[in-house]
């Protein structure tokens, strides 16, 4: 079994705060994809990295995939209330070829005007 | 674009009743997958399919069976629904590892309640 710990699991910020969400793993992965979700909606995607130590940014957001593709981060900066959701980290396992994906249990971002 | 759609979108079962979901997809994906999702505890994958005729087991599979007769259709059945499967349902398709897009692409979702 293939266990995707994020952190923290609840977070709450004032606008222009920065904020990093962990996803840590003792597995190895072929990817690793972060997904954000809206109420009453299915998750969508953010980036997908694939190689250790890859750092992807998109606009305020940064991701980061560990050198060992154990673990990953996402950095927001200077967040604003747009950015609440529910945050989702997802790993490709390699044991797998890939096909198996499995979820973290998420971090619920509230940010606050 | 129609991408990933579930069937039913809400359904109340009593106890020990049986139905089936039903996820179709039409971006010719290979890979599709099941998740229930309970408050915090993220998406739990129930079971998934590398393709036509084959499935495999996710974390949380017990109660559940599949089946993956048609390459655009997964179907999610309870036998004979419980309690503790009130959850929300989600279905999933994507392009194998490797593929320039692995995005996976989600339904709506599919609200069941068991009393």
């Amino acid at each position: 079994t293939q266990l995707l710990e994020q952190s923290p699991q609840f977070l709450s910020i004032q606008e222009g705060e920065n904020l990093t969400v962990y996803c840590n793993s003792s597995s190895v992965f072929s990817s690793l994809q972060w997904y954000r979700q809206e109420p009453g909606e299915g998750p969508v995607l953010l980036v997908t990295v694939v190689t250790g130590g890859e750092v992807k940014k998109l606009k305020r957001l940064t991701f980061q995939f560990g050198d060992a593709r154990k673990d990953s981060s996402l950095h927001i900066t200077a967040a604003q209330p747009g950015d609440t959701g529910l945050y989702l980290c997802a790993g490709a396992g390699e044991e797998t070829s890939g096909s198996r994906l499995t979820f973290g249990e998420g971090t619920q971002l509230t940010v606050n005007p | 674009n129609a991408g990933v759609t579930q069937t039913p979108k809400f359904r109340v079962l009593k106890t020990g009743q049986s139905m089936t979901l039903l996820c179709a997809q039409d971006m010719n994906h290979e890979y599709m997958y099941w998740y229930r999702q309970d408050p915090g505890m993220g998406l739990r994958l129930i079971h998934y399919s590398v393709g036509e005729g084959t499935t495999a087991k996710g974390e949380v599979p017990d109660g559940y069976n599949v089946s993956r007769l048609k390459k655009q259709n997964f179907l999610l059945g309870l036998e004979s629904a419980a309690p503790s499967q009130t959850s929300v349902y989600f279905c999933a398709s994507r392009r194998p590892q490797g593929a320039v897009n692995t995005e996976a692409f989600f339904g709506q979702g599919t609200r069941l309640t068991v009393v």
